[in-house]
């Protein structure tokens, strides 16, 4: 069964530091991955999705990466600020089970001004 | 319309009480999710449509009855619930189940059962 890992499980950072996050899976055999977001008590807001044929995508401040054949993913994030505290989510889709969907452990995020 | 849309946003119960939790898509999505997810640890599966049609179901207890009346909708009944069940219950979307697309997840229904 694929399992999902991020490390650390909590990071707290200063504003306007750069800061990575990172996602490992153990099965190689996933269609896709995508990073959320999710502030406490709210639903998942999708930040990127990255298909196993590619390696990285960008959306404003965001970058995420994907080693597939390593199984592990890093959502880097440029800048941060004080709205970027949030947990943040990473999950594969596994293409062994059926297509379900892993979720990870998740990060939570401290931005301090 | 690129939004999933749950309501209610919260919700208390009764353990003998019957409610319903539903979540609406028009994104022209065929598969639609139910996930469960507790206090700091990360979504659970619970149900998967497909087509109207259930396709999963990770053997969850039958006080939780899931119901796709058509294509844009999905909804969660709720009957005779523990306080255990107290949880955020989000519905998510794909465009199907087996694509290589994304989901996309409504704000949830915070559900406290007393």
């Amino acid at each position: 069964k694929q399992e999902v890992t991020q490390i650390p499980a909590a990071l707290s950072v200063p504003e306007g530091e750069n800061l990575v996050l990172n996602c490992s899976f153990t099965d190689s055999a996933i269609y896709n991955l995508q990073w959320f977001r999710q502030d406490p008590g709210k639903g998942l807001t999708s930040l990127l999705l990255i298909q196993s044929s590619q390696r990285e995508q960008t959306s404003g401040r965001l970058n995420a990466s994907l080693d597939k054949s390593s199984g592990r993913s890093t959502l880097y994030i440029a800048a941060s600020q004080p709205g970027d505290s949030a947990t943040y989510l990473c999950a594969v889709r596994d293409s062994n089970t059926g297509n379900q969907f892993y979720f990870g452990t998740g990060t939570s995020l401290t931005v301090i001004p | 319309d690129t939004e999933v849309t749950q309501t209610p946003k919260h919700l208390v119960m009764g353990m003998t009480n019957k409610k319903s939790l539903k979540c609406e898509q028009h994104m022209g999505h065929r598969a639609m999710y139910w996930y469960k997810q507790k206090a700091k640890k990360p979504p659970e599966l619970m149900f998967v449509y497909s087509y109207e049609k259930l396709s999963i179901n990770e053997s969850v207890p039958s006080r939780f009855s899931p119901e796709c009346p058509n294509s844009s909708l999905l909804n969660l009944h709720l009957h005779a619930l523990q306080p255990e069940d107290s949880a955020l219950y989000l519905c998510a979307s794909s465009l199907h189940e087996d694509s290589d697309y994304g989901y996309t997840f409504g704000s949830g229904t915070r559900l406290t059962v007393v």
